[in-house]
């Protein structure tokens, strides 16, 4: 009863290093999100995927890429890390139910 | 562009105690309205949802009716428990299957 796993679940980074966040559903879904999560301002759409192979920009995708590895995987990556990336991600899946989103549990990111 | 507003926490109660948590949005078209809830450690889980004005949305003791003459959909809990501590998000639908999210209320009950 995985659901969506995202793994690290912590990260610390210097400023100017790589990395990627993995995330993988196992319920057939079509599309996948990543948000961030930061104090006072909610969750806000990075980017999206609404199905293998495509993917569009959100609302806040400067500083990141993304790629639908399959239909399962949806990664997310940081070319070169700042501090404004310090943040909670989360990445989520969907059934065709319009906004029933399935998430997982988050990855801490601290950009030092 | 679609927008969500909520009341700013967190708010505290004792437990038993009714909530309300306030949420007005702004948007073109018709929305769907949603209350996803975030425990501590956890990624948010939908709470409850309602797609047209007048419907309410109801699940686990809480409800919201979408409310289109005042773009309200506020969330209420006639007697609140421990395990209700939590944030509470409000949001809309913004486009092809994506959804806007508000703030996020804390809420604290204490026994």
């Amino acid at each position: 009863n995985a659901g969506v796993t995202q793994t690290p679940k912590f990260q610390v980074l210097k400023t100017g290093q790589s990395m990627t966040l993995q995330c993988a559903q196992d319920m057939n879904h079509n599309s996948m999100y990543w948000y961030r999560q930061d104090p006072g301002m909610g969750l806000r759409l990075i980017y999206y995927s609404a199905s293998e192979g495509t993917t569009d920009k959100g609302e806040v995708p400067n500083g990141y890429n993304v790629s639908r590895l399959n239909k399962r995987e949806f990664s997310l990556r940081l070319e070169s890390a700042a501090p404004s990336q310090t943040s909670v991600y989360f990445c989520a899946s969907s059934e065709e139910t319009i906004g029933k989103l399935f998430f997982g549990s988050g990855t801490q990111l601290s950009v030092l | 562009g679609n927008s969500v507003t909520q009341m700013e926490g967190p708010v505290t109660l004792s437990e038993e105690a009714f909530l309300t948590i306030n949420c007005t949005y702004t948007a073109t078209g018709y929305p769907s309205l949603f209350w996803y809830v975030q425990y501590p450690g956890e990624g948010l889980q939908l709470l409850l949802k309602a797609t047209k004005a007048d419907d309410k949305g109801s699940n686990k003791g809480f409800e919201a009716t979408y409310r289109k003459e005042t773009t309200s959909f506020h969330l209420e809990k006639g007697s609140v428990q421990v395990s209700d501590s939590a944030v509470y998000f409000c949001a809309l639908t913004g486009g092809y299957n994506k959804l806007i999210f508000g703030a996020g209320t804390r809420l604290a009950v204490h026994p």
